[in-house]
């Protein structure tokens, strides 16, 4: 049971290409989240989602974009990549319970992205 | 924007001494969650108090709860170097899709447990 698997584990991009982060989970959980992680700035939310074929925006979405065409995938897209978005991206799931929807998450290990 | 704030940002202690974290927030919650960071790696779900519960254990964990004072406070009792993470809690905030919820994490507190 491997829970949440991210790939590719770490990258380094130039100005302006374009690249995919892939979140595989293997829980059959509902949610999924994509967060960015800075120094001193805490967990941030980009984009998530509710279910298969579902996405919305989250706190900070400008410049992602985001796919859930299987329930058990969510990916992140960078279409032009920029300096501002060097960042580690944790992709992260949760189930949906009688009690709410608010449930533990279940965190990958990261993908640690350089822009230069 | 934070929902949830901790304190202290850093923390220093002896092995065998408890570490007390703390963590306010500013709007009404349904449950506030604790979540520990490894160097290097992904968020651990450590525990979940919803707003009608005071105090929870888990092991050698304590988390308390006062929404009067929107604030939570995490325990580790008799830590160890093994406790060496980073500590986020992490609050329930409403978004407007379907009524589904996400949560708002705080920027952390780092726990160094020296042997």
């Amino acid at each position: 049971n491997a829970g949440v698997t991210q790939t590719p584990k770490f990258r380094v991009l130039k100005t302006g290409q374009s690249m995919t982060l892939l979140c595989a989970q293997d829980m059959n959980h509902e949610y999924m989240y994509w967060y960015r992680q800075d120094p001193g700035m805490g967990l941030r939310l980009i984009h998530y989602s509710v279910g298969e074929g579902t996405t919305a925006k989250g706190e900070v979405p400008d410049g992602y974009n985001v796919s859930r065409l299987k329930k058990q995938n969510f990916l992140l897209g960078l279409e032009s990549a920029a300096p501002s978005q060097t960042s580690v991206y944790f992709c992260a799931s949760s189930e949906l319970k009688p009690t709410g929807p608010n449930q533990p998450q279940h965190f990958g290990d990261g993908t640690r992205l350089s822009i230069l | 924007s934070q929902q949830g704030e901790e304190d202290p940002q850093a923390l220093s202690i002896q092995e065998g001494e408890n570490a007390t974290m703390n963590c306010s927030y500013k709007t009404s919650i349904n449950n506030l969650q604790w979540y520990r960071q490894n160097s290097g790696r992904g968020l651990v779900h450590l525990i979940l108090i919803r707003s009608n519960e005071r105090e929870k254990h888990s092991g050698r964990l304590r988390v308390t709860l006062d929404t009067s004072k929107k604030s939570s406070s995490l325990l580790i009792t008799a830590s160890r170097a093994a406790d060496t993470a980073s500590y986020f809690c992490a609050t329930d905030a409403f978004l407007t899709q379907g009524g589904s919820e996400k949560l708002v994490f705080g920027k952390g507190t780092k726990l160094t447990v020296n042997p």
